[in-house]
């Protein structure tokens, strides 16, 4: 079975654009979770999707935004970047079964601002 | 909302020896504590949970013990070898109780290094 597979792996932006992650999920995973990882602040959960529909909202700015679509692939968009927004953007899918909570993490995008 | 504390940053031990890792969380509600291990330059990867109606569990040379009055939880690494090396993350959730896993709240980290 093909693991969480998130592209692009590398991408470098300047201040002021915007970006779009993108996360393919585990066949048969219906829950997409997105964190952000920075030496400093370590992992921080960022939100959730199920079926389509936002579950869960950690403490970013509304600039960041994501979507599920019917197929449980999600994307995650930052907009007007911050030199402070460069880090590792790590998806994670669940199968979303009471007897688990594993979260299978994707190798992540990795994220610099100019 | 939830707050984990980990400690400590950094373990360094020598190989065979034991290492033990400690969190706190504030959220008497949380349920679900996971731990992942994410070795450099790749994803973190669970190596062991527990739940909040079980004191400990153990996996090998890994386990985790849960104090609930106390609100920590620790984890156990016996007879470590080199490749224990990694930095490990605790975690905590209410997902046992029927929301979701999604939404873990994650400690900072403890880099383990093992000498051979």
């Amino acid at each position: 079975k093909a693991g969480v597979t998130q592209t692009p792996r590398y991408l470098i932006k300047t201040r002021g654009q915007q970006v779009t992650l993108s996360c393919s999920p585990i066949s048969g995973h219906r829950s997409v979770s997105w964190y952000q990882q920075t030496p400093g602040q370590g992992l921080q959960f960022l939100f959730e999707y199920f079926s389509e529909t936002q579950r869960n909202k950690g403490n970013f700015p509304g600039r960041f935004s994501g979507r599920q679509f019917s197929n449980s692939r999600s994307e995650m968009n930052v907009s007007t970047l911050e030199l402070g927004d460069s880090a590792l953007y790590l998806c994670a899918s669940s199968p979303d079964r009471a007897n688990t909570g594993e979260l299978f993490f994707g190798e992540g995008s990795r994220l610099t601002v100019l | 909302g939830e707050n984990v504390e980990q400690h400590p940053s950094t373990l360094s031990v020598q190989e065979g020896d034991s290492a033990v890792i400690k969190c706190t969380y504030s959220d008497s509600a949380s349920n679900y504590f996971p731990w992942y291990k994410q070795e450099l330059g790749k994803r973190p990867q669970l190596i062991i949970d527990i739940r909040s109606n079980v004191g400990e569990k153990k996996d090998q040379r890994i386990a985790v013990t849960l104090n609930k009055t106390a609100k920590h939880f620790s984890l156990h690494i016996t007879e470590t070898q080199p490749e224990d090396s990694a930095v490990y993350f605790c975690a905590a959730s209410k997902g046992a109780g029927g929301t979701s896993y999604g939404k873990l709240t994650f400690g900072q980290g403890t880099i383990l290094t093992v000498h051979p």
